[in-house]
């Protein structure tokens, strides 16, 4: 068990729709990240929080938009879905934002759109 | 940019034989490397990275990294293959900027058979 926590596990919805995933890290880490994971993308990085603020942004798309709270919990909106955003959605927590920790990945909310 | 390539798709090995799992890079600067395991159904498992120092690294279960600069590889290895280490490895790079995105190959299943 990582440590980090993903809701939904699984997650179902139509296009056109918005949906939020979120993400609770590691106890005492401060730095999330969220991850994509797709048949013909393979794993890419979406975005990067730090203490509430944002630290890095990789091939977000517009639609997309995340957030991390006083609490250090995050949230991922996907909105206007389309059918290839059907993917899984991984979060990641490191202690601190850069230097040589390695990242612990929870186990996904698998998205899938209709 | 950076860029990880993992040049087999799938490896095969059997029971009991030592195993390779290969991994080129490219970065600017100095690289940080890590390898993860990612079982079905679940997030993606830290074995071990590389930093600095020696260029042997060893991992979680058995598993070692041996890194090498000349030509541009960290290919993952273990002595004796069990098989319940059949799952999908995945090389990463680190980012050298403002924040700590990994970049990573596209994967490498490895089936182990008794």
């Amino acid at each position: 068990d990582s440590g980090v926590t993903q809701t939904p596990k699984h997650l179902i919805t139509a296009t056109g729709q918005r949906v939020t995933l979120r993400c609770s890290p590691r106890s005492g880490d401060l730095s999330v990240y969220w991850y994509q994971q797709s048949l013909d993308q393979g794993l890419q990085f979406l975005i990067q929080y730090y203490n509430g603020e944002e630290r890095a942004k990789g091939n977000i798309l517009e639609r997309f938009s995340a957030q991390q709270f006083p609490d250090l919990h995050s949230e991922l909106n996907l909105s206007s879905l389309e059918l290839g955003d059907s993917a899984l959605y991984f979060c990641a927590s490191s202690a601190l934002p850069d230097g040589n920790q390695p990242q612990h990945f929870g186990d996904g909310t698998r998205l899938s759109i209709l | 940019a950076q860029s990880v390539a993992q040049p087999e798709d799938q490896v095969n090995v059997a029971e009991g034989n030592p195993l390779t799992v290969k991994c080129t890079y490219s970065v600017s600067g100095n690289p940080y490397l890590f390898w993860y395991v990612q079982y079905p159904n679940r997030g993606l498992q830290f074995l071990l990275k590389y930093i600095t120092g020696d260029n042997l690294v060893k991992g979680s279960y058995g598993f070692e990294a041996e890194f090498n600069k000349s030509q541009t590889s960290f290919h993952l290895k273990k002595p004796s293959a069990l098989v319940s280490d059949s799952a999908l490895y995945f090389c990463a790079v680190r980012d050298g900027g403002a924040g700590n995105m990994l970049t990573f190959g596209g994967g490498t299943r490895l089936m182990v058979k008794p």
